[in-house]
């Protein structure tokens, strides 16, 4: 069964630390594999996706991924935090639901940013 | 246009109203979607519209009923909630019917709240 795992469910760094947000996934085939940002009770904005190809994605706001199929990871790095990129990220893989023709997303758990000034 | 827009931002019903939660997109999103997130929780799936058609009900009560008008219009229809159904509701959209390889662009949020 698909399922997305982030470890940490809270994460606080220091303005212009680097940072690191792990997530794992359990999926049969290739996967789909996304990030989103959610500030406080706004919606979900997109930061980078893998779909295949090079394995380092880079997204917006200075964010990028690593896809390690051998680890089952797609883990969010930026080397420089700015305290706006406080917020809840989700990691989310693309995969087939039970009983439908129909992809849907996935999603881990989140992990909260705090960044201090 | 890249936006999806969801009215109204806020929403404060009593367990006997009836209300509505309107969902936009004119980017010719073929794919509509309904999520409920409770607060510190990712987003759950609650219905999925393919080419105007109901293609996923993830065992959805019945007194959130969703509708979907024409291809750039989702709606989704209230009525009896209880307040455990406070939540934030998001809706989405992806260009394709297969999210797999695309993806979905969300809207800020309806933020309900069931007295």
């Amino acid at each position: 069964a698909q399922s997305v795992t982030q470890p940490d469910i809270h994460i606080t760094v220091s303005e212009g630390a680097s940072l690191e947000l792990r997530c794992n996934y359990s999926y049969g085939a290739t996967p789909y594999l996304f990030w989103y940002v959610q500030s406080p009770g706004q919606g979900l904005q997109l930061l980078l996706k893998y779909f295949s190809g090079d394995t380092l994605v880079q997204g917006i706001k200075g964010f990028e991924a690593e896809f390690k199929r051998s680890q089952s990871s797609f883990n969010l790095r930026k080397p420089s935090v700015h305290w706006s990129d406080a917020a809840e990220y989700f990691c989310a893989v693309g995969a087939m639901g039970r009983g439908s023709t129909l992809g849907r997303l996935y999603f881990g758990r989140g992990t909260q940013l705090t960044v201090w000034p | 246009d890249t936006e999806v827009t969801q009215t109204p931002k806020h929403l404060v019903m009593g367990m006997t109203n009836k209300k509505s939660l309107k969902c936009e997109q004119h980017m010719g999103h073929r794919a509509m979607y309904w999520y409920k997130q409770k607060a510190k929780k990712p987003p759950e799936l609650m219905f999925v519209y393919s080419y105007e058609k109901l293609s996923i009900n993830e065992s959805v009560p019945s007194r959130f009923s969703p509708e979907c008008p024409n291809s750039s219009l989702l709606n989704l229809h209230l009525h009896a909630l209880q307040p455990e159904d406070s939540a934030l509701y998001l809706c989405a959209s992806s260009p394709r019917d297969r999210v797999l390889n695309t993806e979905a662009f969300f809207g800020q949020g309806t933020r309900l709240t069931v007295v």
